[in-house]
């Protein structure tokens, strides 16, 4: 069956600093989805990325499908970037997605 | 502004009562899921429609059935709430097989 696995688990930031985040995903993902949850629960969508490199704004998204990896950017990053962050794989010929265990990020002012 | 909504944002209930949890959808999406969400866990999904047919998860509890009456809704009801029952229930949207949509979620807690 699909894998997602993410890390780090958790990450501090001082607000301003950078990070990358990495979703490893198993060879049956041919759909790849980053999210971030906000305090109120809902998953907002980042970027829909099976291949390739996506930008908005402070974001950016990279997935090699060949290595089975998709690495989220977020620069100089602010308090309200806050929250937990979700990648999400689905494959085979159905759309169900399975999420990785996310990366709680807190940034401190 | 084309989204995907779910009342009630708050429910709460009895243990043992029934409850019904609503989806609907603008975006006239042929593929509605519904995701559970334990709290400091990732969503789980239960089942999902293709149009009007239903797909159930291998380990989704019988306690969980839902329906579609038309491409706009989608229901979640839940026959007997158990105390492990209580998360956030998610529904998502999306065309064949392609990106998903979320809305806000419903939090249910069960006394």
């Amino acid at each position: 069956g699909i894998q997602v696995e993410q890390s780090p688990p958790d990450l501090i930031l001082q607000e301003g600093a950078n990070s990358t985040l990495r979703c490893n995903f198993s060879d049956s993902v041919n759909n790849l989805q980053w999210f971030h949850q906000n305090p109120w629960g809902q998953l907002i969508n980042l970027f829909y990325i099976p291949s390739g490199t996506k930008q908005n704004g402070r974001l950016s998204a990279t997935t090699v499908a060949t290595e089975r990896y998709s690495l989220l950017y977020i620069s100089s990053s602010q308090t309200t970037d806050s929250g937990v962050y979700f990648c999400a794989g689905a494959g085979g010929s159905q759309g169900n997605l399975i999420f990785g265990k996310g990366t709680k990020l807190s940034v401190k002012p | 502004d084309a989204m995907v909504i779910q009342n009630p944002r708050y429910q709460v209930t009895q243990f043992g009562k029934p409850v019904t949890l609503s989806c609907s959808q603008t975006l006239n999406h042929n593929v509605m899921y519904w995701y559970q969400q334990k709290s400091s866990q990732a969503p789980k999904l239960l089942f999902h429609y293709y149009d009007k047919d239903f797909n159930n998860e291998a380990d989704t509890p019988d306690n969980f059935q839902s329906r579609r009456p038309n491409t706009s809704f989608c229901f979640l009801d839940i026959r007997s709430p158990g105390l492990g029952d209580a998360a956030m229930y998610l529904c998502a949207t999306s065309r064949v097989w392609g990106e998903q949509f979320f809305g806000p979620g419903t939090r249910l807690t069960v006394l």
